[in-house]
């Protein structure tokens, strides 16, 4: 089984809808990422958790918001999507000592 | 500037050495990583360096680190159909918190 699991691994949704992405782990690590991907952006920090009880704004959070329900699990939330949210979103856990972070398959998020 | 740059595209020949180069902005940066993204999938951490040494090896892929000039390289031997992936370059940025900055990823087309 996959330590970082996504779902869904692909969503087509409207503009205005509400959506949210959950991502589980078994790695048993604390901390918990979410990033978005775009063509020719690389990758950018969305939310970070360190525990349960942590939440921080990463590089791109407005419009999105996260939960951490438990150590294991992370989801971000699109309240009202907007089409340029259209990209790739990866989940990642990471350890505390070298911060090795360990990324879910993805995924793919279109709003038209 | 305060991007991680990497060239975009890299093409080789099977069995040649692929040489990947990285600037990153942050020399109080701790570590520093090379992640492996094939089609379709998730990222993979390749390798990982700490800031107080100049080299690390690990079977076919090399890691050079040059703080004076803030460069980061990958050189894989050898290279391989297989290798042929978008590879990208991360610096764990200490005023970021412990967020990862990547670089925009550069693509390895190896042909045989």
């Amino acid at each position: 089984d996959a330590d970082v699991t996504q779902t869904p691994r692909n969503r087509i949704t409207k503009t205005g809808k509400r959506i949210m992405l959950e991502c589980s782990q078994t790695k048993g690590h604390d901390r918990m990422y979410w990033y978005r991907q775009d063509p020719g952006l690389g990758l950018r920090l969305i939310y970070y958790s360190f525990d349960v009880k942590d939440i921080n704004k990463g590089e791109i959070s407005d419009g999105y918001s996260v939960s951490r329900q438990a150590q294991a699990k992370f989801s971000l939330s699109l309240e009202s999507a907007i089409p340029n949210q259209t990209a790739l979103y990866f989940c990642a856990t990471g350890d505390s000592g070298a911060d090795t972070q360990y990324f879910g398959p993805g995924t793919r998020l279109t709003v038209l | 500037g305060e991007d991680v740059e990497q060239s975009l595209f890299l093409s080789v020949r099977e069995g040649d050495s692929s040489v990947i180069n990285c600037t990153y902005t942050d020399s109080s940066s701790t570590y520093l990583y090379w992640y492996k993204q094939e089609p379709g999938a998730g990222l993979q951490l390749l390798t990982y360096i700490f800031s107080n040494m100049d080299m690390k090896q690990d079977q076919r892929l090399t890691v050079l680190l040059n703080k004076k000039d803030k460069h980061l390289s990958l050189r894989i031997a050898d290279t391989q159909t297989g290798d042929s992936a978008i590879y990208f370059c991360a610096e764990r940025r200490y005023q970021a918190g412990t967020a990862l900055i990547f670089g925009k990823g550069t693509t390895l087309s190896v042909s045989s």
